[in-house]
């Protein structure tokens, strides 16, 4: 089984509603990541949390929000989905003791 | 803003050649990391090199750190049509409870067979 899940894998939705993208891991690590990559612009972080308690907004957090409901699992959510929100979204999850991400498969997002 | 930027954006070689990507960055690092990403997938983790490290090796990856001109270089030696993939580094910063990785915009690697 992947260490780090996504759920959904694809979602196609309108503009206006509200979307929430689901992240679990077995890794045990304290630290998770919210990423979106779009074509020819990389990863950029939308929000990260180092535990259940502690929440950061990234370089991007404006239209998004987040929930850390357990250790294994963090959510990300977009309130109103408007289609510059359309990319692929990636969780990620770091251990204390280590620098290395680990990546989840994606959720690619399109917004009509 | 992109901490890290990649050249080239996009390389093509033949099989059993080899493939230089290089990065830049603009502040001071606590470590450099590589990535790869096939099509559509989630990054997975090649290589880390610290700030007070020069050159790294890992089977057929090899990288280099020049903090003096904040450039880093990943060398794939004998590529193979399986390397096709966009490679994408990574910087963190100088550590403390603001951890967090700066990805670059990625080198988009094709082999050809």
């Amino acid at each position: 089984d992947a260490d780090v899940t996504q759920t959904p894998r694809n979602r196609i939705t309108k503009t206006g509603k509200r979307i929430m993208l689901e992240c679990s891991q077995t890794k045990g690590h304290d630290r998770m990541y919210w990423y979106r990559q779009d074509p020819g612009l990389g990863l950029r972080l939308i929000y990260y949390s180092f535990d259940v308690k502690d929440i950061n907004k990234g370089e991007i957090s404006d239209g998004y929000s987040v929930s850390r409901q357990a250790q294994a699992k963090f959510s990300l959510s977009l309130e109103s989905a408007i289609p510059n929100q359309t990319a692929l979204y990636f969780c990620a999850t770091r251990g204390q003791l280590t620098d290395t991400q680990y990546f989840g498969p994606g959720t690619r997002l399109t917004v009509l | 803003s992109q901490q890290g930027e990649e050249d080239p954006q996009a390389l093509s070689i033949q099989e059993g050649e080899n493939a230089t990507m290089n990065c830049s960055y603009k502040t001071s690092i606590n470590n450099l990391q590589w990535y790869r990403q096939n099509s559509g997938r989630g990054l997975v983790h090649l290589i880390l090199i610290r700030s007070n490290e020069r050159e790294k090796h890992s089977g057929r990856l090899r990288v280099t750190l020049d903090t003096s001109k904040k450039s880093s270089s990943l060398l794939i030696t004998a590529s193979r049509a399986a390397d096709t993939a966009s490679y994408f580094c990574a910087t963190a910063n100088s550590g403390g409870s603001n951890y967090k990785l700066t990805f670059g915009k990625g080198t988009l690697l094709t082999v050809n067979p």
